[in-house]
């Protein structure tokens, strides 16, 4: 089915460690994002990728880098896992630069515990 | 900057009865607003938009939305809950023609559904 696919689902680190989160959509979107959301906080913008090679900080960069592999593939990685870190993980993609007022796409999600 | 406010984290209501989830937004341009289902372990899925037409919005599972520009709100209605409706709901914004910038959400809203 089309859509946005994550992966792992799940991932328990322990603290210093190294990840990246995986996401890729088939359905030829050009802009791509990575939130997190916390309990009580809803979700907040990590990176976000206009189009295929560019990519820029959201509200919550830091700890984080993301690669725009290509058109289908935006990865996240957390370099040295901190527990402030532990999160559930959406990616979403959009067919067009700010073009919110189409229907956007989530993934089901990566749950992040780093202990 | 947009920004958006859903009053009460948690709201509870009989079944059968109406439900209101209260959503407001600050934004400097006329913004695009959605509300978003999340239910337990699953990603986000729309349940409807404004995009600037018609202010009453219908979604989908029974659900519609006003938009107010005076009271700078988009609140969430259902006439009649259902067990089935007990979710986490966010409302969010993105300021029309915003770029590449993200959908700010709100903190979100659990509902809860009694028999």
């Amino acid at each position: 089915n089309a859509g946005v696919t994550q992966t792992p689902k799940f991932q328990v680190l322990k603290t210093g460690q190294s990840m990246t989160l995986q996401c890729a959509q088939d359905m030829n979107h050009n802009s791509m994002y990575w939130y997190r959301q916390d309990p009580g906080m809803g979700l907040r913008l990590i990176y976000y990728s206009a189009s295929e090679g560019t990519t820029d900080k959201g509200e919550v960069p830091n700890g984080y880098n993301v690669s725009r592999l290509n058109k289908r593939e935006f990865s996240l990685r957390l370099e040295s896992a901190a527990p402030s870190q532990t999160s559930v993980y959406f990616c979403a993609s959009l067919p067009g630069q700010g073009s919110w007022n189409t229907e956007a796409f989530f993934g089901q999600g990566t749950r992040l515990t780093v202990v | 900057a947009q920004s958006v406010t859903q009053l009460g984290s948690h709201v509870s209501v009989s079944e059968g009865a109406l439900v209101l989830l209260r959503c407001n937004y600050s934004s400097s341009v006329p913004p695009y607003l959605f509300w978003y289902v999340q239910y337990p372990n699953q990603g986000l899925q729309l349940l409807l938009k404004y995009t600037s037409a018609a202010t009453l919005v219908k979604g989908i599972n029974g659900f519609e939305a006003e938009f107010k520009k005076s009271e700078t709100s988009f609140h969430l209605t259902k006439p009649s809950a259902h067990m089935s409706d007990a979710a986490e709901y966010f409302c969010a914004v993105n300021e029309s023609g915003g770029g590449a910038d993200g959908l700010t959400f709100g903190k979100g809203t659990h509902l809860i559904i009694q028999p």
